[in-house]
Parts: C-alpha cells; structure tokens; sequence
C-alpha cells in the first residue's frame, strides 16, 4: 500500500487561531479525503477532493488537492474549542486506481485548542 | 438516509479467547463493507473488505477473520486472540456511486487482557 506522510503530528494552538496541516504521497492519487476523529468514536468525512488543484470548503475548513496530486493541505479557520480532535486525511490503497473504499490513512494530527 | 452500527462498543477479552464484532448498516442495499483497526489512536489499516454476500477479502494476514452472512451484516471474528488484537475496530460502509468515500460506524474497543 501507500504511504502517506501527515503533518504535523500535533498542534496547540488558541481559540481563534487558524490551523493548517498537509499530507503527501509518495505516488499519485485521484482522491484525497479529510476525517475528523473525536475520541472513542469513528471517524467523521470532512471533506472529499476528487481533481487536482480542486479547493473545496465546508463551513471553516478548507481542503486543496495538490497540483502534483501527491499532497493535499486541510485549513481550519479562526480555529473554535470543538474542533479538538484527531484530523486524517487518507487515499486510495492502490494509488490511482479504483480502491473503492479501500483507503491508507496518514498518521493523523492532534489538535488542541485552548479556550 | 443510511446508518451504520457496531458492537460491542467496549470489549475485554483474555487471551485465548474468541471474538465476534458485528456491524450491520441501515437505509442501503448491497454496500461494500470495511474492517480497519486503529492502533493507539492514530493511523487506520484496512483488515478485511466485502463487495457482497460471501465475498471477503483480507487486506493483512493475521489472526482475524470476517464474514458477511447478509447483504447488511460484517462480523470480525478470531478463534483465540492474541495481545496484539488489542485496538479500536471500525467498521465502514460505501457504494459503487461514493468512489473510494467510506462512512465509519463509531467503533469497537477491544483489550485483550
């Protein structure tokens, strides 16, 4: 399978502050997908990216695919305490082609954020 | 609209023992189904995954198995665990229409003691 490299592995950050954090391959993918992961639950789709240099929102995150369709950026603005959580991104297992579901995972990043 | 449920939601087992997680979805038919395993909170690796009835497919060898007795229905089972089994289960759910998007159930805690 791929691998993928998430960072940073962890953030603290204030309440209002804005949040970035990215993933890379080490191959191309056709899909990029964020979670969010609260503890003692499962992960939660936040945002799907199905084109390069597609941006794409969903309230105060923001998510990119890469133009080289090996990275993709998530961006959380003035950052709020309930976006506390573990953030993953993840892509195809076998890259480019038709995983359907079958999904590798970065490592993930852990944010606090201090009221 | 679909849901997905697990459970348990908690488990601890001695080693040795056998295991059974179920995991059924709602308001779908012929989905594909998913087993990941999460270790100490942070990245998933895909276990097992089934296109239909009887069809599963192991992504890792290990000490686990699955089953899809339903259309609906994904159980991950083991004869006698091990220590290493210890994990947060997921299973997951999708369509032939959602592409490589997946939607979680909220997950099973197992401790092998």
């Amino acid at each position: 399978g791929q691998q993928l490299n998430q960072s940073p592995q962890s953030m603290f950050i204030q309440e209002g502050e804005d949040v970035s954090m990215n993933c890379t391959s080490s191959s191309i993918f056709n899909t990029w997908l964020w979670y969010k992961q609260e503890p003692g639950e499962g992960p939660v789709l936040l945002i799907a990216l199905y084109k390069a240099g597609e941006l794409t929102s969903n309230g105060r995150l923001t998510a990119q695919f890469g133009i080289t369709r090996k990275d993709s950026f998530l961006n959380i603005s003035a950052s709020i305490p309930s976006d506390v959580g573990i953030y993953f991104c993840a892509g195809p297992l076998n890259a480019g082609g038709t995983s359907y579901g079958k999904l590798t995972f970065g490592q993930g990043t852990i944010l606090t954020v201090h009221p | 609209s679909q849901t997905i449920h697990q459970w348990p939601a908690t488990l601890v087992q001695p080693v040795g023992s056998p295991l059974s997680l179920e995991c059924t979805v709602e308001g779908t038919s012929n989905p594909n189904l998913y087993w990941y395993r999460q270790a100490a909170g942070r990245g998933l690796q895909l276990l097992f995954y089934s296109v239909g009835i009887g069809q599963i497919s192991s992504e890792v060898p290990q000490n686990l198995s699955a089953s899809r007795p339903q259309d609906r229905q994904f159980i991950l089972s083991s004869k006698k665990l091990l220590l290493s089994d210890s994990g947060f289960y997921l299973c997951a759910w999708n369509t032939g229409f959602s592409g490589n998007t997946i939607y979680f159930g909220e997950g099973s805690w197992l401790t092998v003691v």
